[in-house]
């Protein structure tokens, strides 16, 4: 079952801060967050593991309650080169835990 | 390294027809898997693999095989193509089975008429 992301789209103005959710019905193991420009692949930024760890970009924060099985992340001070979709993809507890399972995307579009 | 390779770009088929788009990787990575991307679904993961000779399918695996004969390579194949299947694929992969970053390819570009 996909995880669900929210908003599905934000627009912002250069410098300004957005946050993205995601939010699972399952126990999770991580949290992954991935960007895709237009046209492209999408690229890493930062997991987040069950038991507090964090691995990824150094400038791009984010935040993971495995009680509630929720992951934000956190742009702050937004670039142009932010702009992109986001996607989260959710690794579940227990059972077969080799499914790397993706929301649907926020679009984020940062103007000047 | 090259990362992850696909092959091919682009590709049109028609209704019926067979193909095998190929995924390598040189990064000796355990996991690799297949996505289908369509417009406002986001990624679905289709088949997976955990390492040579082992697969397992994932939320979208009708339509399409897979094999895992090495390490480095992971093809997927349409068996008798549907316009439903038009789709850009991304293959993946990770060093490990669980809790590590993911590398894509570029992605195949598939229209099926």
């Amino acid at each position: 079952q996909q995880p669900v992301q929210s908003p599905q789209a934000v627009i912002l103005r250069e410098g300004e801060d957005a946050v993205i959710n995601c939010s699972s019905s399952k126990a999770l193991y991580s949290v992954h967050w991935y960007r895709q420009k237009h046209g492209e692949a999408p690229v890493f930024l930062m997991i987040l593991l069950k038991g507090g760890e964090q691995k990824g970009h150094d400038k791009i924060s984010a935040s993971f309650n495995e009680k509630k099985q929720q992951s934000s992340l956190y742009l702050t001070a937004s670039q142009l080169s932010y702009s992109g979709t986001y996607f989260c993809g959710t690794e579940s507890s227990g059972g077969s835990n080799y499914k790397l399972t993706f929301g649907k995307g926020t679009l984020l579009t940062v103007n000047p | 390294n090259a990362g992850v390779t696909q092959t091919p770009k682009f590709q049109v088929l028609k209704t019926g027809q067979s193909m095998t788009l190929q995924c390598a990787q040189d990064m000796n990575h355990e996991y690799m898997s297949w996505y289908r991307q369509d417009p406002g679904m986001g990624l679905r993961l289709i088949h997976y693999s955990v390492g040579a000779g082992i697969t397992d399918q994932g939320e979208v695996p009708n339509g399409y095989n897979v094999s895992r004969s090495t390490t480095e390579d992971f093809p997927l194949r349409l068996l008798s193509a549907a316009p439903s299947q038009t789709s850009v694929y991304f293959c993946a992969s990770s060093y490990r089975t669980i809790g590590d970053e993911q590398f894509f390819g570029p992605g195949t570009r598939l229209t099926v008429l």
